[in-house]
């Protein structure tokens, strides 16, 4: 079992706005603003999609944002395009130089 | 562009010691921007990160794996290792190498990634 919880599936329809939820606890989520956010289509390696809770690296579409309220922290696709389809993790830093990750979420764009 | 390359052995015995090296080309490992990881996956399941190194030596293990593993780094190959012991069949699964941005919680570059079986 992971240490944070994402739902298995979330679905759109291309055009719309999707959120995943990665919820944690006081100890990882909700005590460090260190919550990272990776895609990662079939056969392929995760690529970095926001990382400390809202910063998007180089390259990353405006349609990717992430937020956090309390243990837990989002991912919002707006937007959505036939690309985004593709399984979404979270990550976050849990204190004594530990990092989770979630369960995962696959999204399918409908 | 930052390059990373997983090398090592495919297939591993149980209870023996898993070794993997990742070369980084397109930059220095001795970057202090960046610290150097290790992060698995199981076939199938969620990704797993086992521990990360700065060039300076200083490491940082998953505290369920950190009685098994080793991260070193040589910083006249650019590379940087990572070495398992004891593997059981549970530890069959992809292992990436990547390097991160930001401090040492995410990571932006990663290798391909290896599949690592453990059986006999």
């Amino acid at each position: 079992q992971s240490a944070l919880t994402q739902p298995p599936s979330a679905s759109g329809s291309p055009g719309q706005s999707v959120t995943i939820s990665c919820t944690g606890t006081s100890s990882d989520v909700g005590g460090y603003s260190y919550v990272s956010w990776y895609q990662q289509h079939p056969g392929k390696a995760p690529k970095l999609m926001i990382y400390e809770v809202i910063k998007r690296p180089s390259g990353v579409p405006d349609r990717f944002s992430g937020s956090k309220s309390g243990n837990t922290a989002s991912l919002t696709v707006s937007g959505l395009q036939a690309e985004d389809e593709a399984d979404y993790y979270c990550c976050s830093f849990a204190g004594s130089n530990n990092l989770l990750f979630g369960g995962g979420t696959k999204l399918t764009v409908l | 562009q930052l390059q990373l390359q997983e090398s090592g052995p495919g297939l591993v015995k149980p209870s023996e010691t898993l070794s993997l090296t990742c070369t980084v080309s397109g930059g220095s490992i001795s970057s202090t921007s960046s610290y150097w990881g290790w992060i698995r996956q199981p076939p199938g399941e969620w990704l797993e990160w086992i521990g990360n190194i700065y060039y300076s030596g200083s490491t940082y293990y998953n505290p369920s794996l950190e009685s098994r593993v080793t991260i070193s780094v040589d910083t006249s190959k650019n590379q940087f290792s990572l070495k398992l012991s004891s593997v059981t069949a549970a530890d069959t699964a992809v292992y990436y190498c990547a390097s991160t941005i930001g401090g040492y919680t995410a990571f932006e570059w990663w290798g391909q990634g290896t599949l690592v079986t453990v059986s006999s």
